[in-house]
This record gives C-alpha cells, structure tokens and sequence, in this order.
C-alpha cells in the first residue's frame, strides 16, 4: 500500500513563515502535488513537483527530493485567508494519486 | 456549466436506502475519480475510470459502485446505504495524457445515512 505522512496541524502569526513536511513511501512515483483545501470547500491544486528542487509559485515554495521520499511546501508572508488544511498527495504511476490525511494551518493574528 | 458539478449538495439518507450522487465535468477530461472525505482520515478513492467505458476499484470500493457510459459523467451509487458511508464525496477529473495529471474536484456532497 501507500504511505503519506504529515503533520495533523500547525499554527503560525500572521507574516511568518510555515513549513509544512510530507514523507511518502509508494510503490511507485510519478510526481508529487500539493492541494489547498479550506473548511467546507473543494481541494484546489497548488503545486506539482516531479524532479528534484524547488519550485516557486509566488509565496507559496515547493520541494522535492525523491531518494529521501521527502517533499514540503513553504507558506511565506502568511496571511488570514492562508487558514487551511494543505494535502500532499503522490502519483503512484497510474492515473491515481494516493493522498496524505492533510495538514491543517491555523494562522493567528 | 464550467468544470465540475455535483449533485446534490448534501442529503439525509436512511440506512437501506439506494442513493446516486451525480458528478458532471465538461473539460472532456479522460479520467474520473469519487473520493470520500473522512476526518483525520483525509481523501481515500472509492473508484475510478481512466477513460468513457473503463472503471476500477479504489481503496474502499465496497458498497458503491459506478458507471461510465460517457466521457462527462460519472454516477457514483449507494445500493444500500449504511451509517459508516456517512461522509463527504468528493468527484474529480484529469486529462490523463499528461504526466502531470493534475486533478480538479467538484464541489462535493454531504451526505448522512441516519
């Protein structure tokens, strides 16, 4: 089966920075996606990550290293509407991508 | 209609009941997906379909099944409906000829088996 580890929540000020970690072990890889997702609503994508590096989008920063089965997303200038819950989900090599359980990110004032 | 739709928004079923939440996407992408949304749990796939005509079973296909008749549509059907399918579904769609496969999600339904 497939494994997708993250944090449950994180809290941060208003500003600051937020590192939001994933370790994934799968039976196979084609690429790693970050997707925000707010209370009652649907997820919406934010970032795609298949070599390894890192990739800006904005504030919002996402990393790759696929010998350590490692990806974080990085939340710079964190601002209210930034309270969410953020999914790291792996495409296995098929059509179908397996999903962490979400990191939920309360950002306080 | 401009991506996916869902219906209905939410529902109040009762147990033993057949229930069929409707998923529409007209992107004309080849892949189908229905999630369940669970607290603490977060996204599982019920089923799948890699293109109009195809189906497969996700990781918690029992108790639901689906039908691909068209490439816009992808019914997904309670046949007998328990509390323990009380949850969130959520459709969504890719293009499935990229790598990326990049998926879109409806807007979801609530649904509660009483």
């Amino acid at each position: 089966g497939q494994n997708i580890d993250q944090p449950t929540e994180m809290t941060a000020t208003e500003g600051a920075i937020v590192q939001i970690n994933c370790t994934y072990q799968t039976s196979g890889f084609n690429g790693l996606f970050w997707y925000q997702q707010h209370a009652g609503e649907a997820p919406t994508f934010l970032s795609y990550n298949v070599l390894d590096g890192l990739e800006e989008k904005g504030r919002f920063s996402s990393f790759l290293s696929r010998s350590k089965g490692y990806s974080y997303l990085l939340l710079k200038e964190l601002q209210m509407k930034d309270s969410a819950s953020y999914l790291c989900a792996v495409n296995d090599g098929d059509y179908k991508l397996s999903f962490g359980a979400g990191t939920t990110v309360t950002v306080r004032a | 209609i401009a991506g996916i739709t869902q219906a209905p928004t939410s529902q109040i079923l009762a147990a033993g009941r057949r229930m069929t939440l409707r998923c529409t996407q007209d992107m004309r992408h080849n892949a189908m997906y229905w999630y369940r949304q669970d607290l603490g749990l977060g996204l599982r796939l019920i089923h799948y379909s890699n293109t109009a005509g195809t189906t497969g079973k996700g990781e918690v296909p029992d108790g639901y099944s689906v039908s691909r008749a068209n490439t816009d549509d992808f019914p997904l059907t309670l046949a007998s409906a328990v509390p323990s399918q009380t949850s969130v579904y959520f459709c969504a769609s890719s293009d499935g000829s990229t790598n990326s496969n990049e998926q879109f999600f409806g807007p979801g339904t609530r649904l509660t088996v009483l």
